[in-house]
């Protein structure tokens, strides 16, 4: 039973367009949503993270929006650059235990 | 300084045969995760240990995979009578404590395994 599920599976943007990836969780119980990045022959990276008290996270050019109510939440890159181009893999975990539940991954490619 | 490194980076092996990989977390860290990722597929929770112990193996495919942590450090993932289904990228992460909601996880590049 997947308990994160994320979407699209690839993604084609334009350099300087907006780069959005969702993903919906099951468990009302996750109380961490964090978002790594991986590019090729390498582990993935936090990126950005949120906790559910708030709706929304930025961090330069990275924005998490997280609907509580819908078990939504997605990254938004504005300004998409070309050296943004890796798969980003949305994440929940509850309490302390520490345990990452990933979604599927997104490909992004970002077009010069 | 060091971050996670793992060993070896590829490992390629015949149906049946054991083998074991390794994971060297950053120092000071107390928590260490071993994931699993298949081609195409998101990253799979395979096993977390609190200093030597492991309070959660549910993600253990099955019992011929096995982990242990000595010393509160070093890591050896073991998978014993491979098998075709396991040819994955094995990662390890580690963390300063595991037990802080926003503890953040830093990973290893990761052991190709391929099993012929």
């Amino acid at each position: 039973q997947q308990q994160v599920k994320q979407s699209p599976q690839s993604l084609i943007v334009q350099k300087g367009g907006i780069s959005i990836i969702n993903c919906a969780y099951e468990n009302t119980a996750f109380d961490y949503f964090p978002w790594y990045q991986q590019f090729p022959g390498k582990g993935p990276a936090l990126l950005i993270a949120i906790r559910p008290d708030v709706s929304e996270k930025k961090e330069g050019r990275f924005t998490i929006s997280f609907n509580k109510s819908a078990k939504q939440f997605s990254l938004h890159i504005m300004d998409s650059q070309p050296g943004d181009s890796a798969t980003y893999f949305c994440a929940a975990s509850r309490g302390n235990t520490g345990k990452l539940i990933f979604g599927q991954g997104t490909t992004l490619q970002v077009k010069p | 300084g060091a971050g996670v490194s793992q060993s070896p980076s590829n490992k390629v092996t015949e149906k049946g045969k054991d083998v074991e990989l390794r994971c060297d977390p950053i120092s000071g860290h107390t928590a260490l995760y071993w994931y699993r990722q298949s081609l195409g597929q998101g990253l799979e929770f395979l096993i977390y240990f609190q200093g030597n112990s492991a309070p959660d193996k549910s993600g253990l495919p099955s019992d011929r995979f096995s982990a242990e942590r000595t010393g509160g450090s070093v890591s050896t993932l073991t998978i014993q009578r491979t098998q075709q289904e396991d040819s994955a990228v094995y990662l390890c992460a580690s963390s300063l404590s595991g037990t802080s909601l926003s503890d953040t996880q830093y990973f290893g590049p990761g052991t190709r395994l391929t099993v012929l």
